[in-house]
């Protein structure tokens, strides 16, 4: 099993969808869960950062299910403006949990 | 605050040649890193940092050397660039606080190795 695996995509769903992305995680050690954003040519940007069951902003949802070993994120009435490509990120747990190791990415386009 | 620069944004280099790239971040975060991403190979660590002076070897150090002579820099070097070092080169910093934590990347550097 990867160390951290997403949904391959693409998306493309319809303005005003909901549309949610996994992450599957192997290290049970990991404590600190977050999603990146990353437009197109250029850095990946903190979107969420998670250390217990959940995190709501706005529009944004992240869970943690960690029985499961996965973290998904929610976006509900999507935007043009949401279109990007999403990262997952777990860190290394115990004493390297200053780590983190991303997920390749799941491309999302939102369309008129 | 600027946060996380880097420089240069762009760089061609041909093969056997070397080059630095520089990453600086004013925020005093202790970790630096310095990533590649390749498409469909996602981000990569490459080296990273947990402390002024010190330098860690992450998941793909090999033709790459690193240093953190202060807190605030963190340079990468390509002694002899490959033509399969041609990638875009994040470095990014954080702090680590009461468990939490805050990861920040810098512009990108785009280099290509002929």
């Amino acid at each position: 099993r990867k160390e951290v695996e997403q949904d391959p995509g693409p998306f493309n769903v319809p303005e005003g969808a909901t549309v949610a992305f996994n992450c599957t995680y192997s290290n049970s050690a990991s404590q600190s869960f977050f999603w990146y954003r990353q437009d197109c040519r250029k850095e990946p940007k903190l979107l969420m950062s998670v250390y217990s069951s959940g995190n709501e902003d706005g529009r944004f949802t992240a869970q943690l299910n960690r029985a499961s070993q996965y973290i998904s994120l929610l976006i509900r009435d999507s935007k043009l403006s949401d279109s990007a490509t999403y990262l997952c990120a777990v860190n290394g747990g115990g004493g390297s949990n200053y780590k983190l190791t991303f997920g390749k990415g799941t491309l999302l386009t939102v369309n008129p | 605050n600027a946060g996380v620069t880097q420089t240069p944004k762009f760089r061609v280099l041909k093969t056997g040649q070397s080059m630095t790239l520089l990453c600086a971040q004013d925020m005093n975060h202790e970790y630096m890193y310095w990533y590649r991403q390749d498409p469909g190979m996602g981000l990569r660590l490459i080296h990273y940092s947990v402390g002024e002076g010190t330098t860690a070897k992450g998941e793909v150090p090999d033709g790459y050397n690193v240093s953190r002579l202060k807190k605030q820099n963190f340079l990468l070097g390509l002694e002899s660039a490959a033509p399969s070092q041609t990638s875009v080169y994040f470095c990014a910093s954080s702090y680590v606080s009461s468990g939490k934590i805050g990861q920040y990347f810098g512009p990108g550097t785009r280099l290509t190795v002929t």
